[in-house]
């Protein structure tokens, strides 16, 4: 049964502190999608890639979220330097370059931030 | 306005009712249409597409309707394990930028 990893599971870091979070995409899915999920705001798109290009990360914070796919089997998201504003849980999804089709989710990062 | 808006509920029903949710998305181009659900401290898992012509599955259908720009999701005979928040997502046409409602809660009690 083929899933999204996501790695670190929780993460509690201090403000300033640097943050990576890790994700392995299902093996062959092309397309990688960033979200981050608060009880104020839901779930927001922050970024997504197809064939590891970035397509789109406006919804994300540029001076200080990063994201990236080294190869087509890890996508990283990057804070740095992390607020309390930040925490939440990330989720990253995989899906096939059909828009038509379904996502796939990880089970998410949980970042807490002090 | 929120370009996928949802009941946010809680809609606390008892076992075996018959329970509707509605959804509206302001983006008239939008192509793709779904229903998520998320339990509680886990990720989002697909529940079923939404077609033009309505689909069904077991006890859920859902239904597009294009012209008001909204989709719905009914569940007939309630079980307490469809307790969960269930999400509204929209994706527009020819791209992949998804757009999540923020959910409706569903408390099904015995």
């Amino acid at each position: 049964d083929a899933r999204v990893t996501q790695t670190p599971r929780h993460k509690v870091t201090e403000m300033g502190q640097e943050v990576t979070m890790r994700c392995q995409p299902i093996l062959g899915h092309n397309t990688v999608f960033w979200y981050r999920q608060t009880m104020m705001q839901g779930l927001e798109l922050l970024a997504y890639f197809r064939n590891r290009a970035p397509l789109d990360d406006s919804g994300m914070p540029k001076d200080r979220f990063s994201a990236e796919m080294p190869d087509a089997t890890l996508a990283t998201l990057k804070i740095q330097p992390s607020e309390p504003r930040d925490s939440a849980v990330y989720f990253c999804a995989s899906g096939t370059d059909k828009f038509t089709d379904t996502q796939y989710f990880g089970p998410g990062t949980r970042l807490t931030v002090l | 306005r929120k370009e996928v808006e949802q009941d946010p509920g809680p809609f606390n029903v008892p076992e075996g009712a018959t329970v509707a949710f509605n959804c509206t998305y302001s983006n008239s181009a939008s192509q793709s249409f779904f229903w998520y659900r998320q339990d509680c401290r886990k990720e989002p898992k697909l529940l079923m597409s939404v077609y033009s012509s309505g689909n069904e599955d077991g006890r859920f259908t859902a239904q597009l309707n294009r012209a008001s720009q909204y989709i719905s999701l009914l569940i007939r005979d309630s079980k307490l394990s469809d307790s969960a928040t269930y999400l509204c997502v929209v994706t527009p046409t020819g791209g992949f930028k998804t757009i999540f409602g923020a959910g409706t809660r569903l408390f099904v009690k015995a």
